[in-house]
This record gives C-alpha cells, structure tokens and sequence, in this order.
C-alpha cells in the first residue's frame, strides 16, 4: 500500500533556482493538498485541488504554483526559490472535499534554499 | 479566528510511563477532531476520529477524549513506548470561513520517551 508518495525527499536550491515537487496517491481520492511546516507552527495550506481539473489558493500561496495533472498526482513549482520557503512540504490526499474526510499525507520533502 | 492550542509543547517520560496530551480548540461549527502522530521525519497518519457525539475512543494504548462544551480534548497514552516518542497534532475539522481545506492544524506536542 504506497498511500500518498512524495519525491524527492530531500532538496538543496540555491536562492533563485526552480524546482517541481511531485506527489501521487494510489487511493482514488478526488481531493488533494500541498501544505508546509514550520518549527513551532501548525501546517499551513499551500494550494488545493478540491477535484481534478481544479485549483485553489490556500493560505499562504505567494511564491508557488500548482498543477493538477491528473487524478493521481498534483505537483508544486517553486519558480524562483527564496530562503523564506525553506521548510518541510507534505501532500495530501483526501476521498473528496466534504467537512471531515480524513487526510492521508506523503512522508514529506525537506526542502533547504540556500 | 479559528484555531487549536496544544499543550504542553513538549514532553519527556519515562517508558512504561502513562501521559496525557491537551487540546482545546475555537473551531465552530464543529464536525470533528482527529489526532495524527508524527514520527521524525515522516507525514502525519490518523490515531483517531473524535465526533461531536463521542466522550471516549480508544486505539489500543491511546485514549482520545473529547468535551465539546469546553471545546476541549485529550490523548492519553498508556504504558508509553519508545515507538510513542513523536509529535502528535489535534486537527479540528469545520469553522466558517476557516482554511479553504475545512481543517485547523495544532502545533503539535513533541512527546520523548525514554528508556
């Protein structure tokens, strides 16, 4: 059972540098998430895609872009990396967008600009 | 403004020792609470579901317990283990205009165990 597969795991970017971070779900789940984390801070909400063909801004969306390539995967662009976006990024997976579905997450990239 | 405090941020037992681990929430309206425990350097996974009807749920040596007129919870963890030592984060489902993803993440209780 892979669940919710992230890579890569590990990343270094030099400031300024582009990178794609990839997530697939082997759930059928409709829904899906990009999130953050930070030391002493919640997860925060990158972008969503409530279903396929959609996507949406989260909370804190500046600096990322998102595609939703097909029911399976959903991946985050960092087209000019700053050190503000070094963090851990996890995907989620979720059967659909309703109130209290659970979520299912990636094992995480831990992402250093530099 | 939505939102979910945890305490204590951080924790150290004893193995073999019980602890417990607090959450109290502003969300509404509800639609339910979820423990996720976090190993280093790996995603969230679910421990157990809280709803607005459930006092008490067990899963195996974890006891979640919910008061949803104090809007307060918890997570008893008996009999702790070494595989215990992780961070566990309250998520409350629900709240109007909240995240555009219904849920409000805890900063988590970075709970050692020691041998």
């Amino acid at each position: 059972n892979a669940g919710v597969t992230q890579t890569p795991k590990f990343q270094v970017l030099k400031t300024g540098q582009s990178m794609t971070l990839q997530c697939a779900q082997d759930m059928n789940h409709n829904s899906m998430y990009w999130y953050r984390q930070d030391p002493g801070m919640g997860l925060r909400l990158i972008y969503y895609s409530a279903s396929e063909g959609t996507t949406d801004k989260g909370e804190v969306p500046n600096g990322y872009n998102v595609s939703r390539l097909n029911k399976r995967e959903f991946s985050l662009r960092l087209e000019s990396a700053a050190p503000s976006q070094t963090s851990v990024y996890f995907c989620a997976s979720r059967p659909d967008a309703r109130l209290g579905t659970e979520a299912f997450f990636g094992q995480g990239t831990r992402l250093t600009v530099v | 403004k939505n939102q979910v405090e945890q305490s204590p941020q951080s924790l150290i037992i004893l193995e073999g020792k019980n602890c417990t681990l607090q959450c109290n929430y502003t969300v509404s309206p509800f639609s339910n609470l979820r423990w996720y425990k976090q190993d280093t350097g790996r995603g969230p996974v679910s421990l157990t579901i809280m709803t607005f009807s459930e006092n008490t749920k067990s899963n195996g040596r974890y006891t979640a317990t919910l008061d949803a007129d104090t809007k307060q919870s918890s997570l008893h963890i008996t009999a702790s283990q070494l595989s215990d030592s992780a961070s566990y984060i309250c998520v409350v489902s629900g709240g109007s205009g909240g995240g555009a993803d219904g849920l409000t993440f805890g900063k988590g209780t970075h709970l050692i165990i020691q041998p």
